[in-house]
């Protein structure tokens, strides 16, 4: 089965420096993947969205980028801010299937 | 407009028990997906439904369904509560039946003691 996964379980930043999550995906099928935040109490909430066509896409204060020749995902914060501390999960989907398939999720805490 | 609307938010159920949660979408959305996390598991698809029908599945036992409603609002039900079902139960609504543009609700916090 397809498996997502995150390389490391927490990342400590300073504020203002910038973070990089990195994400990696199994599935060679998998055309379209999400970054989303989840803050304590909360669901999750969409960052940004990448499809397979494309190797880069920039929002506001973040990119993620796309290898598909080794699978891997990544979301880069620019100048992390207090309120970017919660736990990220990068997520993928092929287009024919609506399933969302989670990595297990990192933890940004971010240093005053 | 609202957002994904989840009740009830907690719930504690002793194991044998069946438990029913709701989902109300965005409005104008049709399809709404389940998931499951555990800080074991993850997050975890339980399944998909659009207009409705279920449209996709995920693994999890027969003791886990759900149903959708002409209006859009989901439910879903497990019968014969395990210890290990303790979980937040995400709904996530779309408007259509594919991923693109997932909203995702608060959960229902489920403890089974």
């Amino acid at each position: 089965g397809e498996n997502v996964g995150l390389h490391l379980p927490t990342l400590s930043v300073q504020e203002g420096d910038n973070s990089i999550i990195n994400c990696a995906y199994s599935n060679s099928a998998s055309d379209y993947f999400i970054w989303y935040k989840q803050e304590s109490g909360k669901g999750p909430q969409f960052i940004i969205d990448i499809r397979s066509n494309m190797d880069k896409r920039q929002g506001q204060r973040v990119t993620v980028l796309l290898n598909k020749t080794v699978k891997h995902l990544s979301l880069q914060i620019a100048a992390t801010q207090p309120g970017d501390s919660a736990v990220y999960f990068c997520a993928s989907s092929t287009g024919a299937n609506s399933k969302l398939t989670f990595g297990k999720g990192i933890t940004l805490s971010v240093r005053p | 407009k609202a957002g994904v609307t989840q009740t009830p938010r907690y719930l504690i159920k002793t194991r044998g028990q069946q438990v029913t949660l709701s989902c109300s979408p965005i409005s104008g959305h049709r399809s709404v997906s389940w998931y499951q996390q555990t800080p074991g598991q993850g997050l975890q698809f339980l399944f998909e439904y659009f207009s409705e029908t279920q449209r996709n599945k995920g693994n999890f036992p027969g003791r886990f369904s759900g149903r959708q409603f002409s209006n859009s609002r989901s439910e879903m039900n497990v019968s014969t509560l395990e210890l290990g079902d303790s979980a937040l139960y995400l709904c996530a609504s779309s408007l259509s039946a594919q991923t693109y543009g997932y909203t995702f609700g608060s959960g229902t916090r489920l403890t089974v003691v």
